[in-house]
């Protein structure tokens, strides 16, 4: 079963814009993470933001967190074309298992 | 460092079958994880093994099964294989708890 769903399932946007995508959960975590997948290859690790953290920056990435809604929010700016990919959020909970979202496909227009 | 490598890389069988791949996690790392994706979903959860031991278990069936090495290699068995077991199986690695580093996984296609 999945614990994360995002939205939007699938996002277009011209280069040079910003994407953000979000993530809702359902039962509490210790961390909530983000990674990145191009077309049938493995994931890449994009950010880690732990429960009691609301907000993280790692280079153009913008991560928040709101645990009282149980939603979090990846803000990717000044896309480029090298950002098409999916992007799945990833939470962990009392049992250390990391569990996936479906993921939100990403398409930057030239 | 090597990353995370899997082994094969694709593979074809047939229903009935069974399968047997192939993970070797970044050195120093003792804990792996192995995930199904099937086109178009997000990864699912199938095993993590922490220092050679079970240490939790996703929504599949007993045809799957698998196991880690004194070496913190890990091994993943499908047995009577199905169809719907057509998928790109991801193995990763942590130190402990954490960030995965996944490998870029292994393609079953079952006929």
């Amino acid at each position: 079963s999945q614990q994360g769903e995002e939205d939007p399932q699938a996002l277009s946007i011209q280069e040079g814009e910003n994407a953000t995508m979000n993530c809702s959960y359902k039962t509490s975590i210790n961390n909530l993470q983000w990674y990145r997948q191009n077309s049938g290859r493995g994931l890449v690790h994009l950010i880690l933001i732990r429960s009691n953290e609301r907000e993280k920056h790692s280079g153009r990435l913008r991560v928040t967190l709101d645990t009282s809604k149980k939603s979090s929010s990846l803000l990717i700016t000044a896309s480029r074309a090298a950002d098409t990919a999916s992007y799945f959020c990833a939470t962990d909970a009392w049992d250390d298992k990391i569990i996936f979202g479906k993921g939100t496909r990403l398409h930057i227009l030239p | 460092d090597a990353g995370v490598t899997q082994s094969p890389t694709h593979l074809i069988k047939t229903r009935g079958q069974q399968v047997t791949l192939r993970c070797s996690p970044i050195s120093g790392h003792k804990s792996v994880s192995w995930y199904q994706q099937v086109l178009g979903q997000g990864p699912q959860f199938i095993f993590q093994y922490y220092e050679k031991e079970e240490r939790g278990r996703g929504n599949f069936p007993d045809r799957f099964s698998a196991r880690q090495f004194p070496n913190y290699s890990s091994e993943l068995n499908v047995n009577a294989l199905l169809l719907g077991d057509s998928a790109l199986y991801l193995c990763a690695s942590t130190p402990n708890v954490g960030e995965l580093f996944f490998g870029e996984g292994s393609r079953l296609t079952v006929l």
